[in-house]
């Protein structure tokens, strides 16, 4: 049961236009959200996070919006740059009491950025 | 170091032989996680450790997996009789308690012929 989906393996997208990825959710319970970035042959990055309790944070060129009553998020990245071609991730997680639960992450997105 | 350190950076080995893939967490980190990322996928989780809790095994594909945290900091996941389809990238990362951003580590890339 994949709790974490991102429906688009792919994303093209010009330089200087917004990328907007997209990450829906089946659990209620998750309470933390989490994009993260990947470069080949490297870890994954954290990127930016926003909690249950707002609906967008946002940080330099990069914005998450969270919809909880769709259980549906959205980074947007603009403008988009050549350096951010990368697979994006989405995560979300349970924190009980202040304390962390384990990252259940989607299946990624492949961001393509051309010059 | 200032990062996750994960070793060996890369393992080959045969079909049916056991591995070892080591994780130095970040200094001070409580949680520690294990994913792997097999070719086209996402990232999968195996196993969480937080603090002195027991871990959280339900991502572990088989019983041919096994993962320990020793003192708390470095953790050892080993495969046993290795499948071809055990064939992936495996993922360390380590997190603060309190916070859910963890921080990966390059990965060990598995290949077993």
């Amino acid at each position: 049961d994949q709790q974490v989906k991102q429906n688009s393996p792919s994303l093209s997208v010009q330089e200087g236009r917004i990328s907007i990825l997209n990450c829906d959710y089946t659990n209620s319970m998750f309470d933390y959200f989490l994009w993260y970035k990947k470069y080949p042959a490297e870890g994954p990055t954290f990127l930016i996070s926003i909690s249950s309790i707002k609906d967008k944070n946002e940080d330099g060129r990069f914005t998450v919006f969270l919809n909880k009553s769709a259980k549906h998020l959205s980074l947007h990245i603009v403008p988009s740059q050549p350096g951010d071609s990368a697979v994006y991730f989405c995560a979300a997680s349970v924190n009980y009491g202040g304390a962390t639960n384990k990252l259940i992450f989607g299946t990624g997105t492949l961001l393509a950025v051309q010059p | 170091g200032a990062g996750v350190s994960q070793s060996p950076s890369n393992k080959v080995t045969e079909k049916g032989k056991d591995v070892e893939l080591r994780c130095d967490p970040i200094s001070g980190h409580t949680a520690l996680y294990w994913y792997r990322q097999s070719l086209g996928q996402g990232l999968e989780f195996l196993i969480y450790f937080q603090g002195n809790s027991a871990p959280d095994k339900s991502g572990l594909p088989s019983d041919r997996f096994s993962a320990e945290r020793t003192g708390g900091s470095v953790s050892t996941l080993t495969i046993q009789r290795t499948q071809q389809e055990d064939s992936a990238v495996y993922l360390c990362a380590s997190s603060l308690a309190e916070q859910s951003e963890a921080f990966f580590g390059q990965g060990t890339r598995l290949t077993v012929v």
